[in-house]
């Protein structure tokens, strides 16, 4: 199975800060590539796929970047509401796996 | 809207069986594969199963090949995960969630989650 790293597994940040998340695949993954938001007691929600193809309703300050084996999430201006854990996910095929996450927490 | 609702949890002894439900709602269930992931407490997601549009298809990870099984019924929108023989390491959170574009190449990302239910292994 493929295998994914995420870096760093904790952040801190303050608001209004540009915070970038990188993730690694263990093979090449092409841009088959996802990011999940989640909150305490919530369910992931969907933020980009595809690598760089934002879901509807997500705010442009996310964005993501990569190709192969490398790929990063980025938030250009940090917002009170983006204090949440990421994960990364492939989808190369039909079994995909996570990153194991990143803690974004207040400075 | 999109709405998938988990029921089933609870608590279960080491070694016991137990079934997990998914009711679908606000799109065509039928048209969409569907996923099992779990998160552990205070862990990262973990993916468990997929089951592709009609069925026909089952994928699992290694931890759970031969103990769990994903269906589903189309007729009723539902979608179950039967667990046998459950171990502590079960316990966790199961979420089913939807996948957008699962097709002959594999599967995709996950569009639309439930709430999740919670499993607890525990004698």
């Amino acid at each position: 199975d493929i295998q994914m790293t995420q870096s760093p597994s904790t952040l801190s940040a303050s608001v209004g800060d540009r915070v970038t998340i990188t993730c690694r695949a263990s093979q090449d993954i092409s841009s088959w590539l996802a990011w999940y938001q989640q909150k305490p007691g919530k369910a992931p929600e969907l933020l980009i796929y595809k690598t760089s193809s934002l879901e509807s309703g997500v705010p442009s300050r996310f964005s993501g970047s990569g190709s192969g084996t490398e790929f990063t999430l980025t938030i250009s201006s940090l917002q009170p509401d983006d204090f949440a854990t990421y994960y990364c996910q492939q989808y190369k095929s039909y079994v995909i796996t996570f990153g194991q996450g990143t803690r974004l927490e207040i400075k | 809207q999109v709405q998938l609702v988990e029921s089933g949890g609870g608590v279960v002894q080491p070694g016991r069986s137990l079934r997990l439900f998914c009711a679908a709602s606000g799109f065509n269930f039928s048209d969409y594969a569907i996923h099992w992931v779990r998160q552990r407490p205070g862990q990262g997601l973990e993916w468990v199963a997929v089951i592709s549009k009609d069925g026909s298809d089952k994928f699992y990870e290694d931890p759970v090949k031969g103990r769990f099984t994903v269906s589903r019924d189309n007729s009723r929108d539902r979608l179950y995960l039967q667990m046998h023989n459950v171990r502590a390491a079960d316990t966790a959170v199961y979420y089913c969630a939807r996948d957008r574009h699962y097709d002959d190449n594999g599967s995709s990302f996950l569009d639309s989650w439930g709430q999740g239910a919670l499993v607890s292994v525990s004698s």
